[in-house]
């Protein structure tokens, strides 16, 4: 079955970096878009972008160009989510998630069980 | 960009009532690319309707969607205690590739 296996809790000072990964089984891993997620204590879902697990190639949404870094590493299925210079306001839980393709329908059909960053001095 | 704007915020009802979500979005939203997700607490989301109606695997037939351009609306028929969560809408733009999320509706125990 597929599942999306995210790394453990992370409490991190500000300023630090972050690598976040999600490892993927169950399907060929390079068919479908990863996507990342965020969503801060007590707050809504917020799509930080996705990166195609083909080519490489990622897509930030506005608010999360510069410190934030999406990679792969197709031969162990799994993506990361980098990011640098944390800042208290990088607290949060992020998920990763499948993007999912069928008859002309795009959702978010499988998701990890998210990560939690703190940031906090 | 498409903001979607979900309500009511919070829902109080009780189990064997109907819930009625409502999601509206800024501008017209493509019905195969509206999706909605229920979240329990220190879960992850869950979908439960892609392209505006679709019931995904495994989701109980008391959930239903419908609606098409501008206004969606998410139906619980019959309230089970296990669906009292926060439900999401998420739309796909495509050019660029872009996702955007309402924000949320809880809906609680009356």
């Amino acid at each position: 079955q597929v599942q999306l296996v995210q790394s453990g809790s992370e409490l991190k000072k500000p300023g630090a970096s972050v690598k976040v990964s999600c490892k993927a089984s169950g399907y060929t891993f390079t068919t479908y878009p990863l996507n990342w997620v965020r969503q801060a204590p007590g707050q809504g879902l917020e799509w930080m972008g996705l990166i195609n697990t083909n080519t490489g190639n990622p897509t930030y949404a506005q608010g999360f160009t510069g410190r934030f870094v999406f990679s792969l590493d197709t031969s162990v299925s799994t993506a990361y989510l980098q990011i640098s210079s944390l800042k208290a306001e990088d607290t949060a839980v992020y998920f990763c998630a499948r993007g999912d393709y069928y008859a002309g329908n795009y959702y978010f059909g499988y998701w990890g069980q998210g990560t939690l960053v703190t940031v906090s001095s | 960009e498409i903001v979607l704007t979900q309500s009511p915020g919070t829902l109080s009802l009780s189990p064997g009532e109907r819930a009625t979500l409502s999601c509206r979005a800024s501008q017209s939203v493509s019905s195969t690319y509206l999706a909605w997700y229920q979240q329990k607490p220190g879960q992850a989301p869950r979908l439960l309707i892609y392209g505006a109606s679709s019931r995904a695997t495994g989701i109980p037939d008391r959930f239903s969607g419908s609606g098409s351009g501008t206004d969606f609306t998410l139906t619980i028929s019959r309230l089970e205690p296990e669906d009292f969560a926060v439900y999401y809408c998420q739309q796909f733009g495509s050019s660029p590739p872009i996702f955007t999320f309402g924000p949320g509706t809880k809906v609680d125990i009356k």
